[in-house]
């Protein structure tokens, strides 16, 4: 079975400073990787996904994600947050066979502070 | 392209009643997943269904149930509501298979239900 680990529960953070939000995951199987945000009384909206290619992706807002397949790590990187930044950020994974299901880690929150 | 809407927004039940919760997709995409989201957790996958049937599903029991209808709009059915089904339930609805081997879903605001 497939599970996402996200180890920070939050991350607090200075505005302007570089962040790394922590994703593993479990899989026996090939997978695709994906990271959401969710702001307060929003639904998910996609940030950034890894199908195949290059390891490292980059998705909207300036984050970028490396696939680690030895690590089994997808970790989401920004070199400079913004106070817009501040909301919750989940870690997915889904069989690249069965790609309808994903699978959520429990979310990391990132705080951004002035 | 109008995005996934669902509604209610928020609602309030009693432990024991049933619930349904109405999902509009978008335009052009054939299936729908629904997911339940506790408080301070990630999304748990409820089900998916495709061209009106369910298409898979998740470690939910039986009285968590679907329909897909032609016009895209979708509902979630939940009976005999327990305390812990107190939580937001998001809608997904996603496109075709791409050329990459996956549909992409796009997730509504989902709808917060409270069980008293």
């Amino acid at each position: 079975a497939q599970s996402v680990t996200q180890l920070d529960s939050q991350v607090p953070v200075f505005e302007e400073a570089p962040v790394e939000l922590r994703c593993n995951y479990s899989s026996s199987v090939s997978v695709y990787l994906f990271w959401y945000v969710q702001y307060p009384n929003q639904g998910l909206q996609l940030l950034l996904k890894y199908l195949s290619g290059s390891t490292l992706v980059k998705g909207i807002n300036g984050f970028e994600a490396e696939f680690n397949k030895s690590q089994t790590s997808f970790h989401l990187r920004k070199p400079s947050v913004h106070i817009s930044d501040t909301a919750e950020y989940f870690c997915a994974v889904t069989e690249v066979d069965s790609s309808y299901k994903l699978i959520f880690g429990s979310g990391t929150r990132l705080l951004v502070r002035p | 392209e109008t995005g996934v809407t669902q509604s209610p927004t928020h609602l309030i039940k009693t432990r024991g009643q049933q619930v349904t919760l109405r999902c509009s997709s978008q335009s052009g995409h054939n299936t729908v997943s629904w997911y339940q989201q506790a408080l301070g957790q990630g999304p748990q996958f409820i089900f998916q269904y495709y061209r009106e049937e369910e298409n898979g599903r998740g470690n939910f029991p039986p009285r968590f149930s679907g329909l897909q209808f032609p016009n895209y709009s979708s509902e979630l059915n939940v009976n005999a509501l327990e305390l812990d089904d107190s939580a937001l339930y998001l809608c997904a609805s996603g496109t075709p298979l791409l050329a990459e081997g996956y549909n992409e879903q796009f997730f509504g605001p989902g709808t917060r239900l409270t069980v008293l």
